[in-house]
């Protein structure tokens, strides 16, 4: 049951241009969302994060804007850079108690330079 | 601050042994959970330990055990192991509840 999915496996950008990657949902439950992204042979890190009661959350290059209507969030990096080419994976935890954590099958970003 | 260390790094195993991971947290992470990562299937969600007892537990057979100990370290067990097992299993840790994790490298788990 992947209540986290992220339907583009692969995405190619040229430098400089904007990145969107794209994650959709379908438990309703889900109140905050994160974004990982991960290099080959390390483990994920953290990116951003957003709570329901926002829509959008800017950090540097990197906005995630939620639209809890569609039950869908966006990532968006400008000016994507190649160091940017990674694995991006979009998360949200289920429950009040703990650290469940529901992750997307991720979508392997290449920025061209 | 040290990050999390998962050992070992790679590990090759046969079909019906057993295995042992372990995880180090960042110190005073109290939160450590466990992943499996398979191609194609993103991490799903293992097992989550707080404070030495089991929290949350993912859609994963008995074979897959885990346990922390006072320090928060945290162990995973794998028994009788199959060939779908061969996966990456990343260890995270964190401070609270719903808080980005920081992960480990990982340890990548290969059955012949």
């Amino acid at each position: 049951d992947q209540q986290v999915k992220q339907n583009s496996p692969s995405l190619s950008v040229q430098e400089g241009r904007i990145s969107i990657l794209n994650c959709d949902y379908t438990n309703s439950m889900f109140d905050y969302f994160l974004w990982y992204k991960k290099y080959p042979a390390e483990g994920p890190t953290f990116l951003i994060s957003i709570s329901s009661i926002k829509d959008k959350n800017e950090d540097g290059r990197f906005t995630v804007f939620l639209n809890k209507s569609a039950k869908h969030l966006s990532l968006h990096i400008v000016p994507s850079q190649p160091g940017d080419s990674a694995v991006y994976f979009c998360a949200a935890p289920l429950g009040n108690t703990g650290n469940q954590f529901y992750f997307g099958t991720g979508t392997s970003l290449t920025v061209i330079p | 601050k040290a990050g999390v260390t998962q050992t070992p790094r790679y590990l090759i195993k046969t079909r019906g042994q057993q295995v042992t991971l372990s995880c180090s947290p960042i110190s005073g992470h109290r939160s450590v959970s466990w992943y499996q990562q398979t191609p194609g299937q993103g991490l799903q969600f293992l097992f989550e330990y707080f404070s030495e007892t089991q929290r949350n537990k993912g859609n994963f057979p008995g074979r897959f055990s885990g346990r922390q100990f006072s320090n928060s370290r945290s162990e995973m067990n794998v028994s009788t192991l199959e060939l779908g097992d061969s996966a990456l299993y990343l260890c995270a840790s964190s401070s609270d509840s719903n808080q980005p994790q920081h992960f480990g490298d990982g340890t990548r788990l290969s059955i012949l």
